[in-house]
């Protein structure tokens, strides 16, 4: 597709529970990168892929934040046992150059 | 201590009244320094993408320099449709190859028709 899209918009999580978001690239583009936007403005690097493969995991939370880009099929990113800071939007963005990153629209993720 | 610090935090113009945002970076080495524009309810656009200084660049009502320290967005004859956050951004130069941006926290740009 023409542009990255993300779903679910919105999901809601009681504390503890897993949270799944999804991220589908714009074809043809081989690198997707995961950012936390928290208290409106604050971006953080999570994990980017190139194709299936992780090329940096620096800003993983590695305890309960998991993410896989398998071929054929969205990008996941997953969060076991969600606690009250990781409510925040998670933007999944897509690029063909590590430079120009397209970005979707984003999942509000809320942990009540 | 903050990589990426932009100013002001808001920034309300009247229409047509020109003005410029400024983003100030500490990295050992840049790679790129990026421009984004973002909207309520949607992830950041992009803009321009500037490597070194004295570059600058173009597009309608906005022109974006770079020095050694700074970045510029200046907004001629700004128009209503141009109300958004702006984000600044920079790609550190490492060795670990990492091409993660580092984003400062945005200036909010209200034009009043």
């Amino acid at each position: 597709g023409e542009e990255v899209a993300q779903t679910p918009k919105h999901l809601v999580r009681g504390e503890g529970q897993k949270a799944k978001l999804y991220c589908a690239p714009i074809k043809g583009h081989s690198y997707v990168f995961w950012y936390q936007q928290v208290l409106k403005n604050e971006f953080k690097f999570l994990i980017s892929f190139q194709n299936e493969n992780v090329f940096d995991e620096t800003g993983m939370p590695k305890e309960r934040f998991s993410a896989k880009c398998l071929p054929n099929s969205p990008c996941s990113l997953e969060i076991q046992a969600t606690k009250l800071e990781d409510s925040a939007v998670y933007f999944c963005a897509s690029s063909l150059d590590l430079e120009k990153l397209f970005f979707g629209s984003g999942t509000q993720l809320s942990v009540l | 201590e903050d990589q990426v610090t932009q100013s002001p935090e808001a920034l309300r113009l009247q229409e047509g009244e020109s003005s410029s945002l400024n983003c100030s970076y500490t990295v050992s080495g840049l790679r790129g320094l990026f421009w984004y524009r973002q909207d309520p309810g949607k992830g950041p656009e992009f803009l321009f993408t500037l490597y070194s200084a004295g570059e600058e660049k173009e597009k309608e009502r906005l022109k974006a320099t770079l020095t050694k320290k700074e970045s510029f967005l200046h907004i001629t004859a700004p128009k209503p449709e141009d109300s958004a956050t702006y984000l600044c951004a920079v790609q550190e130069i490492s060795g670990a190859g990492s091409y993660q941006l580092t984003f400062g926290k945005g200036t909010k740009l209200s034009v009043i028709p």
